[in-house]
């Protein structure tokens, strides 16, 4: 199955600052996947994010909040932009796996904004 | 739409003990069901799957199975560890693989 390394693993930022997250994967993928997991609570999708296209988000999400680039196949980028507090979350990607019928998940930003 | 539903927490249990965490979903089409474990300060790791009614799902001593009259995916283990103590995620997958929807996960903590 598929291996992503996520970068950075975590981080303190502060207020308005802005925060870009990668992941690497080492083979092609045709879609990649952004949750967020608040403290305590369950994944989130954010946005969907296909090569070669714009990112699909989910209601509540929205692309000045958070630019997605999907430049090719095995890389994807999220950034949180003019960060607060509420921004506080563990942020992760992920990929579906068809070859397997499963999904890999890259390891999680865990942000702090102060 | 697809959703999960799982079962409120926390879950206390004592070493040894018998471990239900229900889990059900509603979905169009043929879904794939998983559970998802997420250790302390971890990321999620795949536990168990099923991609087809009355599959069942095994792993570390986890079982589940996939029961399309009832809509279910219980999660189950005959005799927990300390070592199980963390968050278990239900999931359902759509036929094309696409998003995964997520349940609210359940805490599960086993004493010694």
């Amino acid at each position: 199955s598929a291996v992503i390394s996520q970068k950075p693993s975590r981080d303190i930022c502060q207020r308005g600052t802005s925060l870009t997250i990668q992941c690497q994967v080492d083979s092609q993928v045709t879609m990649m996947f952004w949750y967020r997991q608040q403290p305590g609570q369950s994944l989130t999708l954010i946005a969907t994010a296909n090569q070669g296209s714009e990112a699909t988000y989910e209601s509540g999400f929205v692309i000045d909040k958070f630019p997605i680039s999907r430049p090719n196949l095995t890389f994807s980028t999220l950034t949180v932009s003019n960060m607060s507090p509420e921004d506080s979350s563990i942020y992760l990607c992920s990929v579906s796996d068809r070859a397997n019928y499963g999904y890999t998940f890259g390891s999680g930003t865990r942000l702090t904004v102060v | 739409g697809n959703s999960v539903t799982q079962m409120e927490g926390p879950v206390t249990l004592s070493e040894e003990a018998f471990l239900t965490i229900n889990c059900t979903y509603t979905a169009t089409g043929y879904p794939s069901l998983f559970w998802y474990v997420q250790y302390p300060g971890e990321g999620l790791q795949l536990l168990l799957k099923a991609t087809k009614a009355d599959d069942k799902g095994s792993n570390k001593g986890f079982e589940a199975t996939y029961r399309k009259e009832t809509t279910s995916f219980h999660l189950e283990k005959g005799s927990v560890q300390v070592s199980d103590s963390a968050v278990y995620f239900c999931a359902l997958a759509g036929s094309t693989l696409g998003r995964l929807y997520f349940g609210r996960g359940t805490q599960l903590t086993v004493w010694p």
